[in-house]
């Protein structure tokens, strides 16, 4: 069965200081690997795709990156309204379905 | 705003009840998703359709049940409510069903609420 851990479950930051977030994934032919990002009683929006290991893609602030078993969101100086969960999601075999794990829920401080 | 919209986007019912939540995709995607997100469980896939087949099924309870119309619109039927069924009810749609990667979008939710 797929399977997808995100750690930390909590992240509290001070604004400015940089870090990541780990998403580890066990699944059966990997489609891609989607970070979603979730506002309180919001629905998930979309971030990234990744497709093979070693790949990396950049949106302002935030940098997510691929191996064969997981992948990492890195935050650079992050500002308050980089404040959300971070949903990690896998995408394999021969289905369409998403499979997520719990998320990590971050905290920026002024 | 992704383009998914789903009504309403609050309710509250009562046990043994049943309710109908509706989702209309992007314009241009074929396939609905939905899914359930409670605060023990995470997200959670229940059912997908393509151009109103049904495509798979996940967690989905046989209390529930959803369809797919012509015009692309779909619903979850959730009947014989109990407590345990307050959540987030998310509907989501994709271009198509085997794309690789295809970008799954994410509507704003159904928030139910069951007393």
């Amino acid at each position: 069965e797929d399977q997808v851990t995100q750690s930390p479950e909590a992240l509290r930051l001070q604004e400015g200081e940089s870090s990541s977030l780990n998403c580890s994934y066990t699944v059966s032919g990997l489609r891609g690997l989607f970070w979603y990002r979730q506002d309180p009683g919001k629905g998930p929006e979309f971030l990234f795709t990744l497709y093979s290991a070693g790949e990396e893609k950049e949106k302002e602030r935030l940098k997510a990156t691929l191996t064969k078993k997981e992948s990492f969101l890195h935050i650079t100086a992050p500002k308050p309204e980089d404040s959300a969960t971070y949903l990690c999601a896998v995408q394999a075999g021969g289905a369409q379905k998403l499979v997520f794990g719990q998320g990590t829920r971050l905290t920026i401080n002024p | 705003d992704s383009g998914v919209t789903q009504t309403p986007k609050h309710l509250i019912t009562a046990t043994g009840q049943r309710v109908t939540l509706r989702c209309s995709p992007r314009s241009g995607d074929l396939s609905v998703y939905w899914y359930q997100q409670s605060l023990d469980q995470g997200l959670q896939f229940l059912i997908q359709y393509y151009n109103g087949e049904e495509r798979a099924k996940g967690n989905i309870l046989e209390r529930f049940s959803a369809q797919q119309f012509p015009d692309l619109h779909s619903e979850l039927n959730l009947s014989s409510l109990e407590l345990g069924d307050s959540a987030l009810y998310f509907c989501a749609s994709s271009v198509d069903d085997m794309g690789t990667g295809n970008t799954i979008y994410f509507g704003e939710g159904s928030w139910l609420t069951v007393v």
